[in-house]
């Protein structure tokens, strides 16, 4: 299985809602990102973990909360989001080689499909 | 902040035609240098990984080239087919973890 997979595929919610992106894969990838995309922009990093543990966030604002809650899931909790965060958001995932945090080469990343979030 | 460029941000070429398109980035601290194939209401699909400058790989009728010196890499496709109609990103990294991607280059394929 060489498929990574995210739900829902589009997701519309209040400002006030809370809501959670889920992203699944079962190619034994021990590395795991969320990623931003607006519109006609580059997809930006939001968040990596690797063995289950936050190893980079890149300054996101805590509406948006990630978990790994084991080795195949990713989620990333929505809480009190504003209009301006309606974006595709990316999970990918990726091989981690080298058997630590500091020493770990990430190879290509395996995407998902997104999840297409308006924020009303 | 890192910039990746990408040029052109659209192209449309006839079934048959050759084309190519260019990714820019810094050219210090490199570590790698990704590319995407991005067909709409897909996921992005991985092309090459790129790590020595000179490199060169070729999937099919797609191909790469690395000038880490200089801060390009070309990707050419030869005899496009409307298959090959899809936005192709590159992404830049100075370190395994971090990918800065470029803005794509949209790609249509005219039969």
């Amino acid at each position: 299985d060489t498929e990574v997979t995210q739900t829902p595929k589009h997701l519309v919610m209040g400002m006030t809602n809370k809501k959670s992106l889920k992203c699944e894969q079962h190619m034994g990838h021990r590395a795991m990102y969320w990623y931003k995309q607006k519109a006609k922009k580059p997809p930006e990093l939001m968040f990596v973990y690797s063995y289950e543990k936050l190893s980079i966030n890149e300054s996101v604002p805590s509406r948006f909360s990630p978990e790994c809650p084991n080795s195949s899931l990713l989620n990333l909790h929505l809480h009190a989001l504003q209009p301006e965060d309606s974006a595709l958001y990316l999970c990918a995932s990726s091989q981690v080689t080298g058997g630590n945090l500091l020493s770990s080469l990430y190879n290509e990343q395996f995407f998902g499909p997104g999840t297409r979030l308006t924020v009303l | 902040i890192l910039n990746v460029e990408q040029s052109p941000q659209s192209l449309h070429v006839q079934e048959g035609d050759s084309t190519n398109f260019t990714c820019s980035f810094p050219s210090s601290n490199f570590y790698a240098l990704h590319w995407y194939r991005w067909e709409t209401a897909k996921s992005p699909e991985a092309l090459f990984v790129m790590t020595l400058n000179g490199d060169e790989k070729k999937k099919g009728r797609i191909s790469a080239t690395l000038n880490t010196k200089e801060g390009y890499s070309y990707l050419y496709i030869k005899g496009s087919q409307p298959e090959d109609s899809a936005t192709y990103l590159c992404a830049f990294s100075r370190s395994a973890r971090q990918l800065t991607f470029g803005s794509g280059t949209q790609l249509t394929v005219l039969p």
